[in-house]
């Protein structure tokens, strides 16, 4: 157990919609990361928080935003959607640093849309 | 730009066989961090190994080692006696100082231990 928690485990929706994915980090994390995995591209760096604030983005689309909030947890939403957004999304934290330390990945969020 | 590349997509071995996975990087940073990550079946994503780029010591844990090369921009990974539980997609990544902390991903390369 990484001690990151991913909510929900799988989500199913249509396209169009739109739908939130949460994560809490693990106890003392101050960031936290989402990833997109799809069998195209892989393992996509999407956007990082740091204690709140943007820090970094990756191949974010626009119809997709993230915020971490005063606890620390951070919600992605997908807008929009589309069949192609189909993908496991991770969540990730790590330590106080912002150089070089480990991530520790959640368990994911499985989205299908139909 | 930073890049990882695992050329290897997939790879089956017998069990007790060793094996090696390739991964190849690219950056201009003279500081950064390399790492090695599993993905069983189940899906989640295992932390193995980090390394920076000062540290060129070759490391040994347990059936796993890794070697780490700067004169050739690798860092591969070799299962020594494989076993079926071994059995994953494993992710080599790539985090620059100036990153942020965030990790680039190679594309993975998925290994299968028969019995």
């Amino acid at each position: 157990d990484s001690g990151v928690t991913q909510t929900p485990k799988h989500l199913i929706t249509a396209t169009g919609q739109r739908v939130t994915l949460r994560c809490s980090p693990r106890s003392g994390d101050l960031s936290v990361y989402w990833y997109q995995q799809s069998l195209d591209q892989g393992l996509q760096f999407l956007i990082q928080y740091y204690n709140g604030e943007e820090r970094a983005k990756g191949n974010i689309l626009e119809r997709f935003s993230a915020q971490q909030f005063p606890d620390l947890h951070s919600e992605l939403n997908l807008s929009s959607l589309e069949l192609g957004d189909s993908a496991l999304y991770f969540c990730a934290s790590s330590g106080p640093g912002t150089r070089g330390e480990k991530l520790f990945f959640g368990s994911g969020t499985q989205l299908s849309v139909l | 730009a930073q890049k990882v590349t695992q050329a290897q997509t997939e790879i089956s071995v017998v069990e007790k066989e060793d094996v090696t996975l390739d991964c190849v990087y690219e950056t201009r940073d003279t500081t950064y961090y390399l790492f090695w990550y599993k993905q069983p079946p189940s899906g989640e994503l295992v932390f193995l190994i980090r390394r920076n780029s000062f540290d060129e010591q070759n490391e040994i844990s347990g059936r796993y080692s890794w070697n780490f090369q700067k004169s050739t921009s690798s860092f591969n990974f070799t299962i020594t006696a494989s076993q079926v539980v071994d059995s994953a997609v494993y992710f080599c990544a790539l985090s620059e100082r100036g990153s942020q902390g965030n990790l680039i991903f190679g594309k993975g390369t998925k290994l299968s231990v028969k019995p």
